[in-house]
């Protein structure tokens, strides 16, 4: 199985500052035939269900600040948000939908306000 | 509108077994490419991606948890049911049902969540 880990478990960043989270796969999600790779960011804050933030790695979904964006491929992706808001404070989680079974989670990085 | 929405026992007892249903509508679960997962939070911790089946009735399980869980769903009740047999404490979460189209791969909706607690 894809084992998906991130880094750092947790950190604390100034308002209007940046925050990066990385992620790291077991194996490569770049699958060749769809030059995608199978990697989503999720949003989650708490008592909240989470909310999805990027998909195949990059793509940021509609209605996603264009603050938070994702980049990488293979094994090494990163979530940025660029200038640090209050409401960003939260846990965040990379997943990998590769191959089977699908749907791996990191471990989760809790992001605070300095 | 997509919703999902998670019923079931909030209390379970070890040695038994927990039986989920997610109940959903804005989508069929019989349109091409469309899937539906379950996924489990313990309290404070991370999310732990459990099953997932697909609209041609194909179903994954996570590695771990395979040989104790079963997935199933009625496409004419729109709904995806989730057993898991031989429950124990460490099995205490909130159990989420979400929709996870496979043109995305990613979930795009998550139901409510329901948290289950294995106790004697």
């Amino acid at each position: 199985d894809i084992v998906m880990t991130q880094s750092p478990d947790s950190l604390a960043v100034s308002l209007g500052e940046r925050a990066t989270i990385n992620c790291k796969s077991s194996q490569s999600v770049l699958f060749s035939s769809t030059n995608k790779n199978y990697l989503a960011w999720y949003q989650q804050k708490p008592g909240q269900t989470p909310k999805l933030l990027i998909y195949w790695a990059s793509t940021r979904e509609s209605g996603v600040p264009d603050r938070f964006s994702g980049s990488g491929s293979g094994t090494d992706f990163t979530l940025t948000i660029s200038s640090l808001q209050a409401e960003d404070a939260a846990v965040y989680y990379c997943q990998h939908y590769y191959s089977t079974p699908p749907g791996t989670f990191g471990q989760g990085t809790k992001l605070e306000i300095k | 509108q997509v919703t999902l929405r998670e019923s079931g026992p909030t209390l379970v007892k070890p040695t038994q077994t927990l039986t989920l249903t997610c109940t959903f509508s804005g989508f069929s679960l019989s349109t091409s490419g469309m899937c539906v997962s379950w996924i489990r939070q313990p309290p404070g911790k991370a999310l732990e991606w459990l099953a997932l089946i697909d609209w041609d009735d194909d179903k994954y399980y996570s590695t771990s948890l395979q040989t104790r869980l079963t997935i199933s769903k009625d496409t004419s009740k729109n709904q995806v049911v989730l057993t898991m047999t031989n429950m124990d404490p460490v099995d205490t979460a909130t159990y989420y049902c979400a929709r996870t189209p496979s043109f995305l791969g990613a979930v795009d909706s998550w139901g409510q969540g329901t948290l289950v607690t294995v106790s004697s």
